[in-house]
């Protein structure tokens, strides 16, 4: 079983829709979830962190974490063709002195 | 200067060269990193260094040697690679071990 999960997609939403990433997870001691955004032949980037259950608000991204279900999830509201990007999910894990990614999920926002 | 440099951008050797990757930051973190990706695939965690000590070694082949100078500096030598070898490394540092991790361009690598 892989420790963090993620649907490769694509996932094609149009332009001004609201994009919804998924991210499941096995350490149930996980302590901080962050999200990456990497362009084609770029670097990650990171976008946003989240540490307690609930959601955390920047800007069009909105990042949403449930422990007790072992999930966390980026939304990004008003997508634009500029977001379409592969978004990595990495989450630090107890006893590891390294994040831990998922596979990422590649987003399409179609004009 | 918020950022993560490395040097060179590109690199192509052939497989009996021997070169260096270079990783500098200044935002006064102590961990370090380095990172193999390939096309399509996630970054693979190479080895991490703490306080300028090594302390994870993902089980690297000998053909890359790291080293950490110092607090800003951390350097990825290669020697004998294999054309499977070429990929994209990315250095990254975060404040302490783990943590939010800030990534560098990369150097994309070729090994004819």
């Amino acid at each position: 079983q892989k420790e963090v999960e993620q649907n490769s997609g694509p996932l094609s939403v149009p332009e001004g829709a609201i994009a919804s990433l998924n991210c499941t997870y096995s350490d149930r001691g996980s302590q901080s979830f962050f999200w990456y955004r990497q362009y084609s032949g770029k670097s990650p980037e990171l976008i946003m962190f989240i540490y307690s259950n609930g959601d955390k608000e920047d800007g069009r991204f909105t990042a949403q974490l449930n422990k007790a279900s072992q999930y966390v999830s980026l939304l990004i509201r008003d997508s634009q063709p500029s977001d379409s990007a592969t978004y990595l999910c990495a989450v630090r894990n107890t006893g590891r002195r390294a994040l831990t990614f998922g596979s990422g999920t590649r987003l399409q926002v179609q004009p | 200067d918020t950022e993560v440099t490395q040097t060179p951008k590109h690199l192509v050797m052939g497989m009996t060269n021997k070169k260096s990757l270079k990783c500098e930051q200044h935002m006064g973190h102590r961990a370090m990193y380095w990172y193999k990706q390939k096309a399509k695939k996630p970054p693979e965690l190479m080895f991490v260094y703490s306080y300028e000590k090594l302390s994870i070694n993902e089980s690297v082949p000998s053909r890359f040697s790291p080293e950490c100078p110092n607090s800003s500096l951390l350097n990825l030598h290669l020697h004998a690679l294999q054309p499977e070898d070429s990929a994209l490394y990315l250095c990254a540092s975060s404040i302490d071990s783990p943590g939010e991790q800030f990534f560098g361009p990369g150097t994309r690598l070729t090994v004819l």
